[in-house]
């Protein structure tokens, strides 16, 4: 069983275009992420949802928009594509806790062209 | 802010020799450390952890790491490395948030490349 799933695993599209990637996990986590890893595999958090209310947003563009319908998914809608949004974007949860481990989904490469 | 700094970006190294992966912080505060590792084309998966207590940790795969707080480190190490080690190690520091959950923020990452 997968614990934490992302679709699609691959996404290529055109400058100026809106896409969403979705993220669903099944670990009964009340804690959900999303990060960054750019092309120089440095990874960043963007957006951290707790029970679906937004805790943390890391000066991530306005056209970046989680949406959290329940606690098991977290997806990320982006809109007016950049050159500069091509990167690995992953899901994680956690469990509400202190330092919980964080785990991750496999990854969705964007390619924006 | 609390940081890492992971000092090699390559380590070659050949199987069955031992490796260790450096990992310095920056913190003020009570600091709790992860290791990370990525296997090419695929997600993060936790090696190992320090939240307190012994200053030795072990974990999945052989790896271990010891936390030092005189030398602000956090290296990871393996007696003997195999193929199959071959990927990306990230070393992270924790931050709790207000409203639950935690904030990784990671170092640069390390390319352990591991030779016959």
């Amino acid at each position: 069983d997968t614990a934490v799933s992302q679709t699609p695993k691959y996404l290529v599209t055109q400058m100026g275009n809106d896409k969403s990637i979705k993220c669903e996990q099944n670990l009964g986590h009340d804690t959900m992420y999303w990060y960054k890893q750019d092309s120089k595999k440095f990874l960043k958090i963007m957006f951290s949802y707790n029970n679906k209310e937004l805790i943390i947003n890391e000066t991530v563009p306005n056209r970046f928009s989680p949406k959290s319908p329940d606690k098991a998914h977290l997806n990320l809608h982006i809109n007016s594509l950049e050159l500069g949004d091509s990167a690995v974007y992953f899901c994680a949860s956690s469990q509400v806790g202190g330092y919980e481990t964080q785990y991750f989904g496999p990854g969705t490469r964007l390619l924006v062209l | 802010a609390q940081s890492v700094t992971q000092l090699d970006s390559q380590v070659p190294v050949f199987e069955e020799a031992p490796v260790e992966l450096r990992c310095n912080y920056s913190s003020s505060v009570s600091v709790y450390l992860f290791w990370y590792v990525q296997y090419p084309n695929q997600g993060l998966q936790l090696l190992l952890k320090y939240l307190s207590g012994s200053t030795l940790v072990k974990g999945i795969n052989g790896f271990e790491a010891e936390f030092n707080k005189s030398q602000t480190s956090f290296h990871l190490r393996k007696p003997s490395v195999h193929i199959s080690d071959t990927a990306e190690y990230f070393c992270a520091v924790s931050d709790r948030l207000t409203g639950g959950g935690n904030k990784l923020t990671f170092g640069t990452g390390t390319q352990l490349k591991v030779e016959l």
